[in-house]
């Protein structure tokens, strides 16, 4: 069965510090991860894409790492703001079309002054 | 563009009735998605359309849940007869193709009483 794993489930930071969130999958087969950070009431938006083939990918402050071999993902964000508050969510695609998603459950991330 | 629409926002109902959620894609996106969002499951992909032909149902959860897209604009979301367990957050995105990202509305809040 096609399962994405986050952690930390949530996790408490200073306004300015950095943090990592971690992702693990069991999807194959495998097309693309994704980042997407979703605001309390709202969509999820999404924040990077990344093929087998990359292995980092930046957006801003947010930069995604890819380990293909592992089967592990990272998303770091970089002097946090009190707008990073939210949830992330890794999202792994298992066709190659791109369409079928398996969604992680989520790290929920409060940035704090 | 004024992103992914859906309606209504919020929606309680007693168990029993119809329900209808209605998604307005971004125009030109030859793909819509329907998701529902629970605390327990998380994100769950339940239809997804290409050039309004629904291409995979494996999501939908059973014979009380259906979807249309009668035309490139429009889709919708039918649950009858709803019941609690229904209680969810109904997203629904598109994209213009497969492995691009997906656009999301911000969701009907469904509660069934």
């Amino acid at each position: 069965k096609n399962q994405v794993e986050q952690s930390p489930q949530s996790l408490i930071i200073l306004e300015g510090k950095n943090c990592t969130l971690q992702c693990n999958y069991t999807v194959s087969p495998f097309s693309n991860l994704r980042w997407y950070k979703q605001d309390t009431g709202r969509g999820p938006v999404s924040l990077t894409i990344m093929t087998f083939s990359e292995n980092t990918k930046s957006n801003g402050r947010y930069t995604a790492t890819l380990d293909a071999d592992t089967k592990q993902s990272s998303l770091h964000i970089t002097a946090s703001q009190l707008s990073d508050s939210a949830s992330y969510i890794c999202v792994v695609s298992a066709d190659n079309a791109g369409n079928m998603l398996t969604f992680g459950g989520g790290t929920r991330l409060m940035v704090k002054p | 563009d004024a992103g992914v629409i859906q309606s209504p926002r919020h929606e309680v109902t007693e168990m029993g009735q119809e329900v209808t959620l209605r998604c307005k894609p971004i125009s030109g996106h030859d793909y819509l998605f329907w998701y529902r969002q629970t605390m327990m499951r998380g994100l769950e992909l339940l239809i997804y359309f290409n050039n309004n032909v629904p291409i995979d149902d494996s999501g939908m959860p059973e014979d009380r849940f259906s979807a249309k897209m009668p035309n490139a604009s429009f889709s919708t979301l039918k649950i009858q007869p709803s019941e609690p367990r229904d209680s969810a957050v109904y997203f629904c995105a598109s994209t213009e193709r497969g492995n691009q990202p997906q656009h999301f509305g911000d969701g009907t809040r469904l509660s069934i009483l």
